[in-house]
């Protein structure tokens, strides 16, 4: 199975900055890679597909990158409405589905 | 509106059975693939089992394999996981996703989520 490692495991930002976040499989999966918002007490939600792509609705400062193993999610410019936990999740040997163990996004 | 909505879940004692409903409206439900992912309290996302459009082929995650199984009905727009054998392991926040609707390969729809407590 092809495992996923998100680092950090949390973060403290302030509202303005720039927040970026590693996720790394255990073996190489091209851009087979979704990023997930999860906000406490919801469900998760689609932000990133194919480790880059913006899901539409989702706002530009949001943004994915990376190939292959190490891959990157960043948020521009934090904002109050992003405090939440983002997973990211492989999808190329399959199956299993795997997600990374999460990053909890939280305002300084 | 897509919208997706779990029942079923509550408390239930270890080694017995519950069965949880995915009910779907919105979309063409025969079409697409459907996963059920789990959510431990205070813990990360965890995918359990997927079904193909037409029922075809089921994959299980290795923890629940041989102990849950998928379904669906699709003249009822409905998924379904029953779950046997229950471990205090398996108490969880249940959701069903569904995958491509939107974007191909993503669980792109998302229910609210149905709570299985395992406990004596």
């Amino acid at each position: 199975d092809i495992q996923m490692t998100q680092s950090p495991s949390s973060l403290s930002a302030s509202v303005g900055d720039r927040v970026t976040i590693t996720c790394q499989a255990s073996q190489d999966i091209s851009n087979y890679l979704n990023w997930y918002q999860q906000k406490p007490g919801k469900a998760p939600k689609l932000l990133i597909y194919d480790a880059s792509n913006l899901e539409t609705g989702v706002p530009s400062r949001f943004s994915g990158s990376g190939s292959g193993t190490d891959f990157t999610f960043t948020i521009s410019s934090l904002q109050p409405e992003d405090i939440a936990t983002y997973y990211c999740q492989q999808y190329d040997n399959l199956p299993p589905w795997t997600f990374g163990q999460g990053t909890k996004v939280e305002i300084k | 509106q897509v919208q997706l909505v779990e029942s079923g879940g509550g408390v239930v004692q270890p080694g017995r059975s519950l069965r949880l409903s995915c009910a779907a409206s919105g979309f063409t439900f025969s079409s697409y693939g459907m996963h059920w992912v789990r959510q431990a309290p205070g813990k990360g996302l965890e995918w359990v089992a997927v079904i193909w459009y037409d029922g075809s082929n089921k994959y299980y995650a290795d923890s629940v394999k041989g102990r849950f199984t998928i379904s669906r009905d699709n003249s009822k727009n409905t998924l379904y996981l029953q779950m046997n054998s229950l471990r205090a392991e398996d108490t969880a926040v249940y959701y069903c996703a569904s995958e491509g609707i939107k974007t191909a390969s993503a669980f792109d729809i998302w229910g609210q989520g149905t709570m299985v407590t395992v406990s004596s």
